[in-house]
């Protein structure tokens, strides 16, 4: 079975720093793999996705995602951490059904704490 | 304009009532879903629909019962509402005949549901 797995509930970071929150994936073929970021009281926005290519992906608002095979993990990276990133972050990996329909199973998410 | 929209934001009700949570897409999109918040901000599929046809069905209690009556359009009507069913929907949509580097998931805002 498909599967995320955000081993972080919470990062904290301080402003200006370079922030990493993890994720590894267990899927039977090759992954499709998603970042979404969760502002409070606000839906799911998307960052990034990796499909093939590039095992470095980039993303919006300057953030980028490390695909690693050997290590199943896609870690979300951003060099230089800003207050307003400040927020639930989900990553997530396509699953197909049966027909073809996909649909998205998602990691617990990690709450990240950027501080002044 | 919104690209999906669901209504209403917020709902507060009485365990045993009936409630139910529109969802519209401008996106033209021919797959639509349903995602389950809880409390502790994990995330779960409950429905998706293709073009009007049922295609996941995660196990949901009977009295969650979705309703398309195109493919813009994704209802969610619950019977009987438990304490547990407290939560926020999301809905979202997707473009299934994509090939896969298109293909991602595109959310609402939310509903939040509190059951008394």
């Amino acid at each position: 079975a498909q599967s995320v797995a955000q081993p972080e509930d919470q990062v904290n970071v301080a402003e200006g720093n370079p922030l990493t929150v993890k994720c590894t994936y267990s899927v039977s073929g090759n992954p499709y793999l998603f970042w979404y970021v969760q502002y409070p009281n606000r839906g799911l926005q998307f960052l990034l996705k990796y499909i093939t290519g590039d095992n470095l992906v980039k993303g919006s608002y300057g953030f980028e995602a490390e695909f690693n095979k050997s290590q199943t993990s896609f870690h979300l990276k951003k060099p230089s951490a800003l207050v307003s990133d400040s927020a639930l972050y989900f990553c997530a990996v396509r699953a197909s059904e049966a027909g073809g329909y996909n649909k998205l199973i998602f990691g617990a998410g990690t709450r990240l704490a950027v501080h002044p | 304009d919104t690209a999906v929209s669901q209504t209403p934001k917020y709902l507060v009700t009485q365990m045993g009532n009936d409630k139910s949570i529109k969802c519209e897409q401008n996106l033209g999109h021919d797959t639509m879903y349903w995602y389950k918040q809880d409390s502790k901000k994990f995330l779960k599929i409950m429905f998706s629909y293709n073009n009007k046809e049922l295609i996941i069905n995660e196990t949901v209690p009977n009295r969650f019962s979705p309703k398309s009556p195109d493919k813009a359009h994704l209802n969610l009507h619950i019977n009987s509402l438990e304490l547990g069913d407290s939560a926020v929907y999301f809905c979202a949509s997707s473009q299934d005949g994509w090939t896969g580097s298109r293909w991602e998931l595109f959310f609402g805002e939310g509903s939040r549901l509190t059951v008394l």
